[in-house]
């Protein structure tokens, strides 16, 4: 099966600099790719997607790229602000196995001080 | 708010017992996903329901079991509950699950503590 590697486990950054989130995953087959941002207590929450057609996409501060070949794509996060502060997950699916079931990774806690 | 509601948001029960957790998915999503989230496990896909019917089963015990009914909602058994079972549980829910991938958003969870 699918499996996702998510680095680093914890980040952090001042406040208005640039967030760097990466996966690998291992089922070439896979080819959406969700992140999700997880606030103290609530559910995670669909930040952006990505999906295999594609090698980069953009919403406002944030920022996705895949790169097919070498099985990883990365979450960008600039001009961070305290509020995004959060835990954030990656997550792999495969359309073509029937299923759309999400392997996530581990999850990358990332604290921004002001 | 996602639009996915789960039912209770906390749940204490012992060891031996038997709960169930209640979903509802978004207004017009026919696919609801079912995940435990532990500190050593991470989140995992447990089984997933199509408009009434099982669509797949990923890591789920024997122990559990869920259902989807007509009007879409959906409800996770957790039966024989062992001290390992603490968890969170998620619902996600997407437009469809068949033909093309749809995003899957989550409720707010239900915190399942057994002792």
């Amino acid at each position: 099966g699918e499996n996702v590697e998510q680095h680093p486990s914890t980040l952090s950054v001042q406040e208005g600099d640039s967030a760097v989130i990466k996966c690998t995953y291992s089922d070439s087959a896979s080819n959406y790719f969700p992140w999700y941002k997880q606030e103290l207590g609530k559910g995670p929450q669909l930040i952006i997607d990505i999906r295999s057609n594609v090698g980069e996409k953009k919403d406002q501060r944030i920022a996705v790229t895949l790169n097919k070949t070498a099985k990883h794509f990365s979450l960008h996060i600039t001009e961070t602000q305290p509020e995004d502060s959060a835990v954030y997950f990656c997550a792999a699916s495969n359309s073509g196995a029937g299923s759309y079931q999400l392997t996530f990774g581990k999850g990358t806690k990332l604290s921004v001080i002001p | 708010d996602s639009g996915v509601t789960q039912t209770p948001k906390h749940l204490i029960t012992a060891t031996g017992q038997r709960v169930t957790l209640r979903c509802s998915p978004r207004s017009g999503d026919l696919s609801v996903y079912w995940y435990q989230q532990s500190l050593d496990q991470g989140l995992q896909f447990l089984i997933q329901y199509y408009n009434g019917e099982e669509r797949a089963k990923g890591n789920i015990l024997e122990r559990f079991s869920a259902q989807q009914f007509p009007d879409l909602h959906s409800e996770l058994n957790l039966s024989s509950l062992e001290l390992g079972d603490s968890a969170l549980y998620f619902c996600a829910s997407s437009v469809t699950g068949l033909a093309a991938i749809y995003e899957q958003y989550f409720g707010p969870g239900t915190r399942l503590t057994v002792t």
